[in-house]
Parts: structure tokens; C-alpha cells; sequence
């Protein structure tokens, strides 16, 4: 089956330090990869995704992920955070066999201080 | 941008009664909608896979009797949650696949449903 992992449930930084969030997935064939972001109360945002393309994945609000099918990994990334990037970030593949059904990792908050 | 709506944002309700939840998506036609359920401080849960004109999927655990799902047309899923108890308050999400081609999944903002 397939499963996404989140390492850390909980990530601070400072305003203007670099962001890394990580995600592990497990896929016995080649996955779709997504991250989405939430604020409180409300629906998920689409930040990018990786779809068999190229494994440097450029999103909105200057973050960015990286495939790495060696080490099974998605990474988010932010080179400077902004105090508006706190919120709960979600990596989520795409399930095997049923269309584009989503599961998702666990989560991770992001909280950014000044 | 693809936009999916939702219906109400907030409800609430009381023990035993049924409320009816609506996902809609504005500007394109979704084949598959999905529903999620999310509890606080948790991730999204999968409920139900319903493609437009047949009965949806529903996942493990999930009771079909409960939460009815309607996928009536290309533009518009329902999920009712029936005889609704206290333990069903949670925060409720759709989301939309335009097409048979696209991975991608268009969220709606949720809703909140609280029983009383």
C-alpha cells in the first residue's frame, strides 16, 4: 500500500530562515507527488506537484520540492520564510488503482516568529 | 483557476437530525468528486470516491447508510449525513477531478458541522 510520512509535526522558524519540510512516501511504482497548504478553517491549497516531470518542482509562494527517488523523498523548501507561510502543510500521493484519489501524510504546522 | 464551492461553511445541528452538504464546482465539469473528513489538529481522511451518474465508492469504515452521497451531475455532489450524532462533528471536505486524464484535485473550502 501506499503511505506518505511527515517527519515533525511541528516546525518553527525565524522570519527570513530557510523552510524544510519533509516528506517520505512509500510506491512500488513511479507516484504522484503534491503538497498542499491550510489556514486555519479553511480548504487546501495546491503548492506544487511532481508528475513524472522534472524532479526540481517550482511552486507558488517561492517554495519548492525536489523528487528524489533514491532516498523515496519530496522535500518542501522556502530559502525565507515570511511570517505569512504559517500554517499546516500536507504531503499527499496520488493511491494506486483508484484514479486520483489522495493520501495524505499527517501534517506538519509551520509556525514563523519575527 | 479551477474553483470548487461548498455549502453551507458552517452548520449546525441537532442529535438525530440529517444535513446535507454541497460541493460544487464552478467553472468546470468534475467527473469524480471526493469527499474528505478532517479532524482537528489530523489529516484529511478519504470518505468517498463518487463519479457522476453511479454510487460512489465508499472507503473502510466509512457507513454508506450514514453518509449518502450524490453525484447527480457534472458540476454538483451532496453528502448527507444522516441521524447525525455528536461523534460526526468534524470538519467536512470535497474536492473535484476535472476529466479522466488530470491527477490534479480541486479543493473546496470545507465545512464545518457541529451536533449538538
Amino acid at each position: 500500500a501506499q503511505s506518505v510520512t511527515q517527519l515533525g509535526s511541528h516546525v518553527s522558524v525565524s522570519e527570513g530562515a530557510l523552510v524544510l519540510l519533509r516528506c517520505n512516501y512509500s510506491s512500488s511504482v513511479p507516484p504522484y507527488l503534491f503538497w498542499y497548504v491550510q489556514y486555519p478553517n479553511q480548504g487546501l491549497q495546491l503548492l506544487l506537484k511532481y508528475t513524472s516531470a522534472a524532479t526540481l518542482v517550482k511552486g507558488i509562494n517561492g517554495f519548492e520540492a525536489e523528487f528524489k527517488k533514491s532516498e523515496t523523498s519530496f522535500h518542501l523548501t522556502k530559502p525565507s520564510a515570511h511570517m505569512s507561510d504559517a500554517a499546516e502543510y500536507f504531503c499527499a500521493v496520488t493511491r494506486r488503482g483508484a484514479g486520483t484519489a489522495l493520501i495524505f501524510g499527517k501534517g506538519t504546522t509551520l509556525s514563523v516568529s519575527s | 483557476g479551477a474553483v470548487v464551492s461548498q455549502h453551507p461553511s458552517r452548520v449546525i445541528c441537532k442529535s438525530g437530525t440529517s444535513v446535507k452538504i454541497e460541493c460544487r464546482s464552478l467553472d468546470f465539469q468534475a467527473t469524480t468528486m471526493f469527499w474528505y473528513r478532517q479532524f482537528p489538529k489530523q489529516s484529511l481522511m478519504l470518505m468517498a470516491t463518487s463519479n457522476e451518474g453511479s454510487k460512489a465508492t465508499y472507503e473502510q469504515g466509512v457507513e454508506k447508510d450514514k453518509f449518502l452521497i450524490n453525484h447527480a451531475s457534472l458540476t454538483l455532489s451532496t453528502l448527507t449525513v444522516t441521524s447525525a450524532h455528536p461523534e460526526d462533528s468534524s470538519f467536512y471536505i470535497c474536492s473535484a477531478r476535472e476529466g479522466t486524464e488530470s491527477h490534479e484535485q480541486y479543493f473546496g473550502p470545507g465545512t464545518r458541522l457541529t451536533v449538538t
